[in-house]
């Protein structure tokens, strides 16, 4: 059973666009998110984590975690075409225990 | 600072020939392995998962197998490759609170 469900699968934004990701666990068990990112050909590489409520900002990233409804939102401002990768959001019931993957949000900035 | 080599970079096989993969880490002591299969452009399906030498646990059954041979290398093997095998197969590392992917192995099965 998928414990992480991904939306858009795909998504298209102009550069210096906002690129809005949506992941929510399906299991109150699984409450640690993450955001991971991977270009074509290349291993997935952790972009952030986050594990309270609220909002977390990394540089142009921010993720927003709602554990009441487990929803996690990732959102990029000012979009570059080097931002233009498959993006999962991962779960798991602690910081250390397994993982478990969505499906992955495919993300195209337009030049 | 931890890292991951996986080897080879990308492999081309016959359908029934025999496969070994491996990932090697630096850095890091009695890590937590696991081995990933993607798809083209597809989620991460974890295949099997290493706590310690000579222990690996099956996530999911693919026909293939894995082995932990030394607390820094980790081998994964079948000895006839399927159709269904090709794809883009991960080695990783549990970092703290994250986990660290190798470069991957591209396999084509023909």
């Amino acid at each position: 059973q998928q414990k992480v469900q991904q939306s858009p699968e795909s998504l298209s934004v102009p550069e210096g666009g906002m690129a809005s990701l949506n992941c929510t666990s399906s299991d109150r068990n699984f409450q640690y998110f993450w955001w991971y990112r991977q270009h074509s050909g290349e291993g997935p590489k952790a972009l952030m984590s986050i594990f309270s409520d609220g909002d977390k900002k990394e540089g142009r990233f921010t993720a927003h975690l709602n554990k009441a409804s487990l929803h996690v939102s990732l959102h990029i401002r000012d979009s570059q075409p080097s931002d233009s990768a498959l993006y999962f959001c991962a779960v798991s019931e602690n910081s250390n225990n397994r993982i478990f993957f969505g499906d992955g949000t495919q993300l195209v900035v337009k030049p | 600072a931890q890292t991951i080599h996986q080897w080879p970079v990308a492999e081309i096989k016959a359908v029934g020939s025999p496969l070994s993969l491996g990932c090697t880490i630096k850095g890091k002591s009695s890590p937590n392995l696991y081995w990933y299969w993607q798809a083209t452009g597809g989620t991460l399906q974890q295949l099997f998962y290493s706590i310690t030498v000579g222990q690996v646990e099956s996530v999911v059954q693919l026909n293939l197998s894995a082995s932990r041979p030394k607390d820094d290398q980790f081998i994964l093997s079948t000895e006839k490759l399927l159709l269904s095998h090709s794809g883009f197969y991960l080695c990783a590392l549990q970092g703290e609170n994250t986990l660290y992917f190798g470069a991957g192995t591209r396999l084509s099965v023909l």
